[in-house]
């Protein structure tokens, strides 16, 4: 079974600062990990999808996510925040071995990401 | 534009009624998948078709059904509709879930 447990349900930073959203995961083998994104009254766009290659995955906007299989972990960074930044933020699990015939994603609770000017 | 495109955007109803929302999928993406969400239950899976043929179930009430039909589009009907039923309801297609999903712009529902 999988599992992701997004340990910040909300998180604000300053304009220019630091970005760090935390996501640890449970999966019975290789998993496959997104990070999408929903801006207010939107759709979910994706930033960027771990698929077991190289284990530090740069996605849109200038973000990035580094896998940890010792850590179970799949946390977000951006090394400057902007305001246009302000968003919901979804990590997102599929055991697509364990889960193959029946797919689907697992998405986590969500983080919101508030920049404050 | 994300290529999966949801009608209508937006829909207000009574309680009691049926509604239908539809879903294109990506050109080339043989999967769709229903979310709900709402403020108090987040993201909720609902169901995924696969070519045609209903390949999971989530969280999908029994009031609630849907299909894709040949051409891939799909569609969910939602009846004997209650307060608790408005939220945005998100299509999403796919190729291959390693691959992640594309997400459609949802459908707002309000239920009065």
């Amino acid at each position: 079974a999988q599992s992701v447990t997004q340990l910040d349900s909300h998180v604000s930073v300053s304009e220019g600062t630091p970005v760090l959203l935390r996501c640890n995961y449970s999966s019975s083998y290789s998993p496959s990990l997104f990070w999408y994104v929903q801006h207010p009254n939107k759709g979910l766009q994706l930033l960027l999808k771990y698929t077991s290659a190289a284990t530090l995955v740069k996605g849109i906007n200038g973000f990035e996510a580094e896998f940890k299989k010792s850590e179970t972990s799949f946390h977000l960074t951006k090394p400057s925040a902007h305001m246009s930044d302000a968003a919901e933020y979804f990590c997102v699990v599929s055991d697509w071995v364990s889960n193959f015939g029946n797919e689907k994603l697992t998405f986590g609770t969500g983080t919101r990401l508030t920049i404050i000017p | 534009d994300s290529g999966v495109t949801q009608t209508p955007k937006h829909l207000i109803t009574a309680t009691g009624q049926r509604v239908t929302l539809r879903c294109s999928p990506r050109s080339g993406d043989l999967s769709v998948y229903w979310y709900q969400q709402s403020l108090d239950q987040g993201l909720q899976f609902l169901i995924q078709y696969y070519n045609g043929e209903e390949r999971a179930k989530g969280n999908i009430l029994e009031r609630f059904s849907a299909q894709q039909f040949p051409d891939l589009h799909s569609e969910l009907n939602l009846s004997s509709l209650e307060l608790g039923d408005s939220a945005l309801y998100f299509c999403a297609s796919s190729q291959d879930t390693r691959l992640g999903y594309t997400f459609g712009s949802g459908t707002r529902l309000t239920v009065v």
